[in-house]
């Protein structure tokens, strides 16, 4: 998958709680992004890094907070769980550069916020 | 505002017939078009891209095609195989220093046998 691992692969949580989930990659590519994939919806942007403390809101933004420390590593954080945030959330790469649009994406974590 | 949809939610094609997904898009500045492939359990996977100046593009038995006019893009697959059997999403994205892609809702293609 492109050294582009998330962690925890499996979540359950209670609804309040905070939870952090991890994107880690060796590709050292500048753009990172977070994305949740809900029936009906596709796939929809969160936040994304454009580089590191780059980092800017997408379509979906309300409820996360991300940060971008190093390169390699794109956290994604939920300050308060709740069930409408019960989703598979993907982490995506790419290198950004105006030649090459592909984004590797990682296998995804299923969060169940009850 | 952007947006990037689909027509038509599922699709089946039966084995060796060619496969047509369609998509529809509202953001004229939109730098790219690009098809992802997403099996039961995995992340997307890129498929082909089109540059917004081009038509057409073809790769291994998959051909994007662009028509700006009418701000529509298809992917066209040849001699459809059960291993495409999966969910197919258009997305765009614009180039810049904070480059987002941005996807639409997915078509599920079926192969009949």
């Amino acid at each position: 998958d492109a050294g582009i691992t998330q962690s925890p692969r499996h979540k359950v949580t209670e609804t309040g709680t905070p939870v952090t989930l991890r994107c880690h990659q060796t590709e050292n590519h500048r753009y990172m992004y977070w994305y949740r994939q809900d029936p009906g919806h596709g796939l929809r942007l969160i936040h994304y890094s454009y580089g590191v403390k780059d980092t800017d809101k997408g379509e979906v933004s309300d409820g996360y907070s991300v940060s971008r420390s190093k390169t390699e590593d794109f956290l994604l954080t939920l300050e308060s769980a709740t069930s409408s945030q019960t989703s598979v959330y993907f982490c995506a790469i790419s290198p950004g550069t105006a030649l090459n649009t592909e984004a590797f994406f990682g296998q995804g974590t299923r969060l169940t916020v009850v | 505002g952007e947006s990037v949809g689909l027509h038509l939610p599922t699709l089946s094609v039966q084995e060796g017939d060619n496969s047509i997904i369609n998509c529809a898009y509202s953001n004229s500045a939109s730098d790219y078009f690009i098809w992802y492939k997403q099996e039961s359990g995995k992340g997307p996977q890129f498929i082909i891209d089109i540059r917004s100046n081009m038509d057409k593009r073809q790769g291994q038995r998959v051909t994007v095609l662009l028509n700006k006019t009418v701000k529509h893009l298809s992917l066209q697959i040849a001699a459809t195989q059960p291993g495409d059997s999966a969910v197919y999403f258009c997305a765009e994205k614009v180039y810049s220093s904070a480059s987002k892609i941005i996807f639409g809702s997915g078509t599920r293609l079926s192969i009949r046998p």
